[in-house]
């Protein structure tokens, strides 16, 4: 079992469709949490960073960890044709390992 | 600069060819990562610079990967005798925080291509 899981895709939506992507990781030693946004041909670039359980919420995106379920979340409102990209999740242990774990990426298109 | 510089941009080597890329990370960031993502994959760990501790060496795929870090300035990864499974972007990342939680930063990446 890969220790963070992510299904691929392609997800294609409506715009103005509310997005809901998602990561299962099996080490519960995770403490920090984060989204990348990748667009074609470029780097990856942070959206959302959390630590432990909880929602974290910035402008249309809301970040969701449950701990208990080792499952996290990415929510888009209001989707845009901007939003079409790959959405990276990635976890680390925090402490001296600052290894971050990545999935595999979701890759999102948003039809006008 | 304003964020992390990665040279070259793209790269073209022949097989068995040594190559050296290079990452610039943002100014004061004590973190550095590199990575490589292949053609529709995720992002594939291969070492870890913190300030002036051992670097984390376990992602490097073989003894053909080396990489160096000059204090907290300028990372070079270095492929010896290149293959073709080499192909892919080598993305580099770092980070202002230490012993906690990383929000890392990435560049743009060298697309390299082993022909």
């Amino acid at each position: 079992q890969k220790e963070v899981e992510q299904d691929p895709g392609p997800l294609s939506v409506p715009e103005g469709a509310i997005v809901s992507l998602n990561c299962t990781y099996s080490n519960s030693a995770f403490q920090y949490f984060m989204w990348y946004r990748q667009y074609s041909r470029k780097g990856p670039e942070l959206l959302m960073y959390t630590y432990s359980s909880g929602n974290k919420e910035d402008g249309r995106f809301t970040a969701q960890v449950d701990k208990s379920s080792k499952y996290i979340s990415l929510f888009i409102r209001d989707s845009q044709p901007s939003d079409s990209a790959t959405y990276l999740c990635a976890m680390n242990y925090g402490g001296s390992q600052g290894n971050l774990i990545f999935g595999k990426g979701t890759k999102l298109s948003v039809k006008p | 600069g304003a964020g992390v510089s990665q040279s070259p941009s793209n790269k073209v080597t022949e097989k068995g060819k040594d190559v050296e890329l290079r990452c610039d990370p943002i100014s004061g960031h004590t973190a550095l990562y590199w990575y490589r993502q292949r053609l529709g994959q995720g992002l594939e760990f291969l070492i870890y610079f913190q300030g002036n501790s051992a670097p984390d060496k376990s992602g490097l795929p073989s003894d053909r990967f080396s990489a160096e870090r000059t204090g907290e300035s300028v990372s070079t990864l270095t492929i010896q005798r290149t293959q073709q499974e080499d192909s892919a972007v080598y993305l580099c990342a770092s980070s202002p925080q230490q012993g906690r939680g990383t929000e890392a930063f990435f560049g743009q990446g060298t697309r390299l291509t082993v022909v």
